[in-house]
């Protein structure tokens, strides 16, 4: 079945820098994917949601790049600040209707001031 | 939109005591999964039921963890025999079959 392996589990980064966590999935039909941000004491939110098709999405403050070629998914957060200090989670799907998604095993985001 | 609903959100046991927990999901949500979080093994996949019927169960452990999902709204995990290693998060996610999952808050269970 299909793996994500997601690095690095940790990262510090001071505020202003850029923060990449990257992700390797092993199923070449997966087609869904998915950044999700989880809070201290809080559970996961949805940070974006991406389809095969579009290689680069941006958001506020982010950007998540897809190259299906080497079955990677990353996420770039631009200046960070310390309201981004989180654990963030990537998560892929395959194009069958199962639902079943399979995440990552997270990155712990700090950023210092 | 009450979100996933997940009770109770603290849970204590004692070792070899059974522990359920309840997860309520989003109204007209398809598919519900459980996954369980810890510190060293990440968020794991446990279990996912699709129109209340069990789908896949592979991330189970064999023995002691159950999953039943008797109607549309309600899905229990039942751990029976609680052991230390079972400490964890254990949560709760629907899907309306968009492949977005939405989370619920989790429930804490202390094995002790």
């Amino acid at each position: 079945g299909e793996q994500v392996e997601q690095r690095p589990p940790h990262l510090s980064v001071r505020e202003g820098d850029s923060a990449v966590i990257t992700c390797t999935y092993t199923d070449p039909n997966s087609y869904y994917f998915f950044w999700y941000k989880q809070e201290p004491g809080a559970s996961l939110q949805l940070l974006m949601k991406v389809f095969s098709s579009t290689e680069i999405n941006e958001g506020q403050g982010f950007t998540v790049l897809l190259n299906k070629k080497d079955k990677r998914l990353s996420l770039n957060l631009t200046a960070a600040h310390p309201g981004d200090s989180a654990a963030y989670f990537c998560a892929v799907s395959l194009t069958s209707n199962t639902n079943k998604v399979v995440f990552g095993t997270g990155t712990r985001l700090q950023v210092l001031p | 939109n009450a979100g996933v609903i997940q009770t109770p959100r603290h849970k204590v046991t004692g070792k070899g005591q059974e522990a359920t927990l309840w997860c309520e999901p989003i109204s007209g949500h398809s598919a519900v999964f459980w996954y369980r979080q810890t510190i060293v093994q990440g968020l794991e996949f446990l279990t996912y039921f699709r129109n209340q019927a069990p789908i896949d169960d592979s991330g189970m452990p064999k023995e002691r963890f159950s999953a039943q999902m008797p109607n549309q709204s309600h899905s229990t995990l039942k751990i029976q025999s609680t052991q230390p290693q079972d400490s964890a998060v254990y949560l709760c996610a629907s899907s309306s079959g968009q492949k977005e999952v939405f989370f619920g808050k989790g429930t804490r269970l202390t094995v002790v």
